[in-house]
């Protein structure tokens, strides 16, 4: 069965560094979305994108933040300047339509920022 | 703004029994609602998609409801295993956007 699959699956970095979290999203999926979640805390709606551009992004997803489809199938996070609060477990979404279709997810990637 | 509250955020029974898990959100305008799985540390596996025209969807010994006019789901587990523990989310997507707004879940544990 198709899966969506994130690497790497853990990643330490040092406050201030610059980060990219890599997706590769199902095949034929046309729709990507990056969530994010704290440590105890709910899962967070970061950014969605389509067509390669972005279609929705959340407050969170400020000019720190990044997104890109560099070829056919890979979609990236990336967070410049990292900071401690940035800590979480990031996962990737994807779908083959916007409206109806279920949301499958990676498996994430945990980022300890230290 | 779409508040998605899960209610018990903890729930504890013996193996065996039936038992149901409460969603609700406050905008009752949703294409969709998820239910997912979250095990400890892992991904987020999707248990069941319910459209805004469903009543109700069943997968397996898990059956979804939505009753998107009072804004509730219930995710109802028939004759819980050891191995469905785990926590619990419910998801909305709203009319007018791509995301899904999430609750705090529910952590199940069934007791052997």
């Amino acid at each position: 069965e198709p899966e969506v699959t994130q690497t790497p699956s853990h990643q330490v970095t040092q406050m201030g560094q610059e980060v990219i979290l890599r997706c590769v999203p199902i095949s034929n999926h046309l729709y990507f979305y990056w969530y994010r979640q704290i440590l105890g805390q709910k899962v967070e709606f970061l950014v969605s994108f389509y067509n390669n551009e972005i279609s929705e992004k959340s407050e969170i997803f400020d000019d720190q933040f990044s997104v890109e489809r560099p070829d056919g199938s890979n979609f990236t996070l990336k967070i410049r300047s990292t900071k401690l609060e940035d800590s979480a477990m990031y996962f990737c979404a994807s779908t083959l339509t916007a409206s109806t279709d279920t949301q499958y997810f990676g498996p994430g990637t945990r980022l300890t920022v230290l | 703004k779409q508040e998605v509250t899960q209610i018990p955020a903890a729930l504890s029974v013996p193996e065996g029994e039936n038992l149901v898990l409460n969603c609700s959100f406050t905008d009752s305008a949703i294409y969709n609602l998820q239910w997912f799985r979250q095990d400890p540390g892992k991904g987020l596996t999707s248990l069941l998609l319910i459209q805004s025209s469903q009543r109700e969807q069943t997968s397996g010994r898990l059956n979804a409801s939505l009753d998107k006019s009072s804004g509730r789901s219930t995710l109802y587990i028939a004759a819980s295993q050891p191995g469905d523990s785990a926590t619990y989310l419910c998801a909305v997507r709203p009319n007018s956007n791509y995301q899904l707004i999430w609750g705090a879940g529910t952590k199940l544990i069934i007791k052997p």
